[in-house]
């Protein structure tokens, strides 16, 4: 059975502090992965990963993807109280398969 | 560009009322259309998700319907509400073919059931 879990399920640190968000995921046909940020509403989507080792950048959130070993990883440096959310990894099977997500609170 | 919309944003109806949300999407054409729930503090649930017209795969047994009668609208319903089927509602859109696997969400329906 297809599955994603993500870990830890919360986190609360303080701001400044650096944070790693991780995904593992058993799927059959793997083709990406993806990271959402949902604040109050709607996620919005952060990265899509397709290959191994090529790290994807935007500011101060990056990712990375181990085909091998079937894991991503999220981290968000210098964190602000801005990135208090819910990360969510996903996916995409024979349907799109969401984690459970990461609830992140940063504390000013 | 695409957009997606939902409405209502918000919504209390009581146990045993029907139910009608609505999404449309704006930008692009037979895109693939989902329907999710996610529950207080926890992940999102695939609720149904369309590929054209007509087309609606159910992933799980429940209290709720979907239907697509354009292209670009995509509607969930129930006849008789129940308490558990309160929850955040959120529609999503993805494209066609290599590389459209990411999905857009709308901004979702807060529906209470009391």
């Amino acid at each position: 059975e297809d599955k994603v879990v993500q870990s830890p399920l919360s986190l609360v640190v303080h701001e400044g502090d650096t944070v790693t968000l991780n995904c593992s995921y058993e799927v059959t046909n793997f083709r990406s992965l993806l990271w959402y940020k949902q604040e109050k509403k709607a996620p919005t989507f952060l990265f899509m990963l397709t290959s191994s080792g090529i790290e994807k950048k935007s500011g101060r959130l990056s990712s990375i993807l181990d085909k091998k070993e079937l894991f991503s990883i999220l981290n968000i440096t210098a964190t602000q109280t801005g990135d208090s959310a819910v990360y969510l990894c996903a996916v995409p099977a024979s349907k799109i398969i969401f984690g459970s997500g990461t609830r992140l609170s940063i504390r000013p | 560009s695409q957009t997606i919309h939902q409405w209502p944003a918000t919504l209390v109806q009581p146990v045993g009322s029907p139910l009608s949300l609505e999404c449309t999407v704006e930008g692009t054409s037979n895109p693939n259309l989902y329907w999710y729930r996610q529950a207080a503090g926890r992940g999102l649930q695939l609720l149904f998700y369309s590929v054209g017209i007509g087309q609606i795969s159910s992933e799980v047994p429940q209290n709720l319907s979907a239907s697509r009668p354009q292209d670009r609208q995509f509607i969930l319903s129930s006849k008789k509400l129940l308490l558990s089927d309160s929850g955040f509602y959120l529609c999503a859109w993805s494209g066609r073919g290599r590389g459209s696997s990411e999905q857009f969400f709308g901004p979702g329906t807060r529906l209470t059931v009391l």
